[in-house]
């Protein structure tokens, strides 16, 4: 089973900081790597996702890097707000015979200071 | 567009109970997977259905069962509940089978003492 190995576990950062979540992946056949983001009290929710042939994808204040040889991508939040607390999860898609299915990382717990 | 939407939101039973709980999802959407989220294990996939048949499962005992209706409703039940099986349960839909995009609920907290 596809192992998706996140890190850090919590992360405090400063209003207007750079807040950075890493993940690495096993299987290099993936397709689709995304990132999700939980409030309290809610369901996850799709923040911003990348496929391998770009290294790089940017929503707004939100950045994927994506290292295919290292297999590892990462999430970027500039500016960082105290809105921006929250449990962001990476993923990436793995096979049970002929059935896709989302694996998770553990998630990283962000707090932004104000 | 209405979202996923899951019931009952709270849920306590004791040891050895069973519980069953339902998910609504997004109109048109006919794909529903269920996830287990505790704060240890994080998000752990329990099983996906897609046109009333169960198309993946996860690694859980038979203890979790579930079970999709012709409107794309779906049901999980949980069977001799064990204190470990306390964790919010999310469920989450999508178009079709496979697709990399997935909406989740708010989930279920089940609280098993």
């Amino acid at each position: 089973q596809q192992q998706v190995k996140q890190s850090p576990q919590s992360l405090i950062v400063q209003k207007g900081g750079i807040s950075i979540i890493n993940c690495a992946y096993e299987n290099t056949a993936f397709d689709y790597f995304p990132w999700y983001q939980q409030f309290p009290g809610k369901g996850p929710a799709l923040l911003i996702a990348i496929r391998p042939d770009v290294s790089e994808k940017k929503e707004g204040r939100f950045t994927i890097s994506f290292n295919k040889s290292a297999k590892q991508f990462s999430l970027h939040i500039m500016d960082s707000q105290p809105g921006d607390s929250a449990t962001y999860f990476c993923a990436a898609p793995s096979f049970r015979g002929s059935a896709r299915q989302l694996t998770f990382g553990s998630g990283t717990q962000l707090t932004v200071l104000p | 567009k209405a979202g996923v939407t899951q019931t009952p939101r709270y849920l306590i039973k004791t040891r050895g109970q069973q519980v069953t709980l339902s998910c609504s999802p997004i109109s048109g959407h006919r794909s529903v997977s269920w996830y287990q989220q505790t704060p240890g294990q994080g998000l752990q996939f329990l099983f996906e259905y897609f046109s009333e048949t169960q198309r993946n499962k996860g690694n859980f005992p038979g203890r979790f069962s579930g079970r999709q209706f012709s409107n794309s409703r779906s049901e999980m039940n949980v069977s001799t509940l064990e204190l470990g099986d306390s964790a919010l349960y999310l469920c989450a839909s999508s178009y079709r089978t496979g697709d990399n995009e997935q909406f989740f609920g708010p989930g279920t907290r089940l609280t098993v003492l």
